[in-house]
């Protein structure tokens, strides 16, 4: 069955940086898109884009550009998100989740913790 | 994009239905049949329950169900279940591959 499971919770100073891992099971990565969503305490799903494992090719919401970097490794199923130049706001839990067909999000991960606190 | 609006807290008796709006523009929920929901039980991942605005994947009881009108989508649960207790986040393709979500409605079974 498919399975999206990420890496375990991290604490980071502001500044810092962080990369967070999403291994795909029961199906190839190749096949669909990864897109990162996040929610911060209490609050609601905000979508920061996402990745074709297939090509390489990522989009990326605005704020994000230039800080956050989406990659995949279809060689091990696995896609990444990184987070550089932390600050105490980017406390989250981050899910990767599948693209099914088209726009709508058939498989999560289990959320990944960040929190940034120095 | 801005997100979608949804109201804050919906809330409704077992055995009741209670529908529940999210509300975009023209370029997102009123140009695309692309609209998903998504439950959120507390400290789970989201779970998908509706997509292509009226679709239930297998396994998603018939209870919840989703229509559109303009740039105005719905999701309404009925008889409801104390199990239905969760938060629903609406979304919808916003075009040139870019994905928008509702801030999501708190639902209360009384």
């Amino acid at each position: 069955q498919v399975q999206l499971v990420q890496s375990g919770a991290e604490v980071k100073e502001p500044g810092a940086s962080v990369k967070v891992s999403c291994k795909a099971s029961g199906y190839r990565l190749s096949g669909y898109y990864i897109h990162w969503v996040r929610q911060a305490p209490g609050q609601g799903l905000e979508w920061m884009g996402w990745i074709n494992p297939s090509g390489g090719g990522a989009k990326y919401v605005q704020k994000f550009q230039g800080w956050v970097t989406m990659t995949g490794d279809t060689s091990v199923n696995t896609a990444y998100l990184e987070l550089s130049r932390l600050k105490s706001d980017d406390t989250a839990i981050y899910y990767c989740t599948r693209e099914s067909t088209l726009a709508y999000f058939d498989y999560w991960g289990q959320g990944t913790l960040i929190t940034v606190s120095s | 994009q801005s997100a979608l609006t949804q109201p804050p807290s919906a809330s409704g008796s077992p055995g009741q239905s209670v529908t529940i709006s999210c509300t975009g523009t023209s370029s997102d929920v009123g140009a695309y049949n692309y609209v998903s929901w998504y439950q959120q039980h507390p400290g789970k991942a989201p779970k998908l329950i509706i997509y292509e605005v009226t679709k239930r994947p297998l396994g998603v009881p018939d209870r919840f169900s989703g229509s559109k009108s303009g740039n105005t989508a719905s999701l309404t649960v009925s008889g409801l279940r104390a199990e239905d207790e969760a938060d629903y986040f609406c979304s919808s393709y916003a075009g040139n591959n870019n994905m928008v979500f509702g801030r999501g409605t708190k639902l209360t079974v009384l």
